[in-house]
């Protein structure tokens, strides 16, 4: 069975430091990956998809950058964290392209810029 | 723009007690609609999805509805229990064609007390 890890599950950052987050998929091959952003009282909001290594689409300009240096690896970076980067992140991956199929999302990791 | 907007924002019922979940959307070309339940702290799971031509479906407890004319859907939980407390989150797909990519409600908070 497939399953998706993040880490870490919660990190507190003061501003101005850099960030690097990883999700990890076990289980499948050349998955779709995605990372959303859940600020507090708002929708997921997507910031990067990737449907192979080093194919990487931005949705919403921003400080961060993501990056799949292998097929079942997906990591969001920042240089240098803001406060509004404060927020839930999570991480997603589909097995095909097809838009029935369901994304299933890692634990999450809580971010707090201080 | 592609929005989906849920009501009510947050909802408390007692235990055993039938409730309904609402979720209008502007999304375009539509693809599918899927009820999401989040745990706190949790990443979201898929509870029920429904494409165009489907207008019912259930998930034991759980029956989604969906009316592609009027955009909107609808989710009831039948004789909740303490379990079914978690935020609720409509969600609705459209195909970019070359990936799944999702619009995501601010969702329902529901807590069943007793």
């Amino acid at each position: 069975s497939q399953t998706i890890h993040q880490w870490p599950a919660t990190l507190v950052q003061p501003v101005g430091s850099p960030l690097s987050l990883e999700c990890t998929v076990e289980g499948t091959s050349n998955p779709n990956l995605y990372w959303y952003r859940q600020a507090a009282g708002r929708g997921l909001q997507l910031l990067f998809y990737s449907v192979g290594i080093g194919q990487i689409s931005s949705e919403v300009p921003q400080n961060l950058s993501a990056s799949r240096p292998q097929d079942r690896q997906f990591i969001l970076s920042s240089k240098k964290l803001l406060l509004s980067d404060s927020g839930f992140y999570l991480c997603a991956w589909t097995q095909g392209i097809v838009s029935d199929d369901e994304q299933f999302f890692g634990p999450g990791t809580r971010l707090t810029v201080l | 723009k592609n929005q989906v907007e849920q009501s009510p924002q947050s909802l408390i019922i007692l235990e055993g007690k039938n409730c309904t979940l609402q979720c209008n959307y502007t999304v375009s070309p539509f693809s599918n609609l899927r009820w999401y339940k989040q745990d706190t702290g949790r990443g979201p799971v898929s509870l029920t999805i429904m494409t165009f031509s489907e207008n019912t479906k259930s998930n034991g407890r759980y029956t989604a509805t969906l009316d592609a004319d009027t955009k909107q859907s609808s989710l009831h939980i039948t004789a909740s229990q303490l379990s079914d407390s978690a935020s609720y989150i409509c969600v609705v797909s459209f195909y970019t064609g070359t990936a799944s990519k999702l619009t995501f409600g601010t969702g329902t908070r529901l807590q069943v007390t007793l």
